[in-house]
């Protein structure tokens, strides 16, 4: 059975800090995606994945995928308030051929 | 101009009544998925629907059936509704088994089961 865990779940950090969040997986695969959720809202995409090594950059954030590791991370650089939201990794693979998302990390950036 | 829209957004109903969520989507996509997220905000997927071929993901009860009259459309029918059945239900689709497609998401339907 696929498994997805992220950490940490949680995260309060204050704005201009770094922090990095973690994405492991239990078995091969080579498609990863991070997604944003606002309170309230749906999901939005942010970084697809495809192969070892990759590594892609939007404004503040950063991800990357280390396939052997099985391991992907998204990085914080200079927080702002903004970017206080719930962050999901996914996995393709798991049950009925979709998704198989970790947990969520909730991050608070606070001023 | 939504990709992926689905009605209600919020559902309330009672214990036992049959209800149906739909889902449009407008990408020319050939697959599309329902999750459910729960109260602890956990995704979870339930199936997938790609050229008339459905994947039950085997842990939804089969009172759960997704029902697809052309291939823009998946919408989700429940029976007998529980009050564990209360969460928020996302509609969902890609470009199926094409390399890299990410899946777009519906704004949810927040179903309620008093």
């Amino acid at each position: 059975e696929l498994k997805v865990e992220q950490n940490p779940l949680f995260l309060s950090m204050q704005e201009g800090k770094n922090y990095t969040i973690y994405c492991n997986y239990s078995t091969t695969s080579d498609r990863l995606y991070w997604y944003r959720q606002d309170p309230g809202k749906s999901l939005e995409s942010l970084f697809v994945l495809l192969s070892n090594g990759a590594v892609k950059q939007e404004g503040r954030l950063m991800a990357s995928l280390d396939t052997k590791a099985r391991l992907s991370t998204l990085h914080i650089t200079a927080a702002v308030h903004d970017l206080s939201a719930t962050y999901f990794c996914a996995v393709k693979g798991g049950g009925a051929d979709g998704l198989t998302f970790g947990k969520g990390t909730h991050l608070i950036i606070q001023p | 101009d939504t990709a992926v829209s689905q009605t209600p957004k919020y559902l309330v109903t009672q214990m036992g009544n049959d209800k149906s969520i739909k889902c449009e989507q407008n990408l020319g996509h050939d697959t599309m998925y329902w999750y459910k997220q729960d109260s602890k905000k956990f995704l979870k997927i339930m199936f997938s629907y790609n050229n008339k071929e459905l994947i039950i993901n085997e842990t939804v009860p089969n009172r759960f059936s997704p029902k697809s009259p052309d291939k823009a459309h998946l919408n989700l029918h429940i029976n007998s509704l529980e009050l564990g059945d209360s969460a928020v239900y996302f509609c969902a689709s890609s470009r199926g088994q094409t390399r890299g497609t990410e899946a777009f998401f519906g704004q949810g339907t927040r179903l309620t089961v008093v």
